[in-house]
């Protein structure tokens, strides 16, 4: 079954300084991966997506993700990051012939000035 | 282009009362629809989804019980709400695979229910 894993619950950087976030992936074939935001009260809002072509994809608000297959990764970066960064990233990846989607766990980024 | 709504935004029940959720999606024919809870401190979980009209999958057994009447619209329901159904529920809709590309969903903004 797929699974996805989010290492680390909670991330602080301080304001300008990059980030990078973490996810790993358990599927059998080619994935299809997704990362998410999530504000505090709010619903998730999909940052970018990987299906096929290049592994670097670009997606909103200045993040890019990398695909990795060898290491079953698709890690989240922002080489800047802004205080209205600061909310849940969650990682997915398409499971059940595209009718589901399995979630990691979330990490919480908090954003120091 | 498509939007999700749900309703309502907030909700505060008590125990044994019984819960009706509403997400509607506008823009789209078909989608898949999907209920979802967060329980303070975790991630989502995945309670129902549907592939059509009266198509209901239940991920996990428990209070809750899901209802899809017509083509865009998605109704979570329950009878007697218990403690343990606080949360925030959201709602998301995807294409259907058949039609798709990728398979990202897209979520509404929310319902916040406390059952005190």
């Amino acid at each position: 079954a797929q699974s996805v894993t989010q290492p680390d619950i909670h991330i602080t950087v301080s304001e300008g300084a990059s980030l990078e976030l973490r996810c790993n992936y358990s599927y059998g074939a080619t994935p299809y991966l997704f990362w998410y935001v999530q504000s505090p009260g709010q619903g998730l809002q999909l940052l970018l997506k990987y299906f096929s072509g290049d592994t670097l994809v670009q997606g909103i608000k200045g993040f890019e993700a990398e695909f990795k297959r060898s290491q079953s990764s698709f890690n989240l970066r922002k080489p800047s990051v802004h205080w209205s960064d600061a909310a849940e990233y969650f990682c997915a990846v398409g499971a059940e012939y595209g009718n589901k989607l399995v979630f990691g766990a979330g990490t919480i980024l908090r954003v120091k000035s | 282009s498509q939007t999700i709504h749900q309703w309502p935004a907030t909700l505060v029940q008590p125990v044994g009362s019984p819960l009706s959720l509403e997400c509607t999606v506008e823009g789209t024919s078909n989608p898949n629809l999907y209920w979802y809870r967060q329980a303070a401190g975790r991630g989502l979980q995945l309670l129902f989804y549907s592939v059509g009209i009266g198509q209901i999958s239940s991920e996990v057994p428990q209070n809750l019980s899901a209802s899809r009447p017509q083509d865009r619209q998605f109704i979570l329901s329950s009878k007697k709400l218990l403690l343990s159904d606080s949360g925030f529920y959201l709602c998301a809709w995807s294409s259907p695979p058949r039609l798709a590309v990728t398979y990202e969903q897209y979520f509404g903004p929310g319902t916040r229910l406390t059952v005190t």
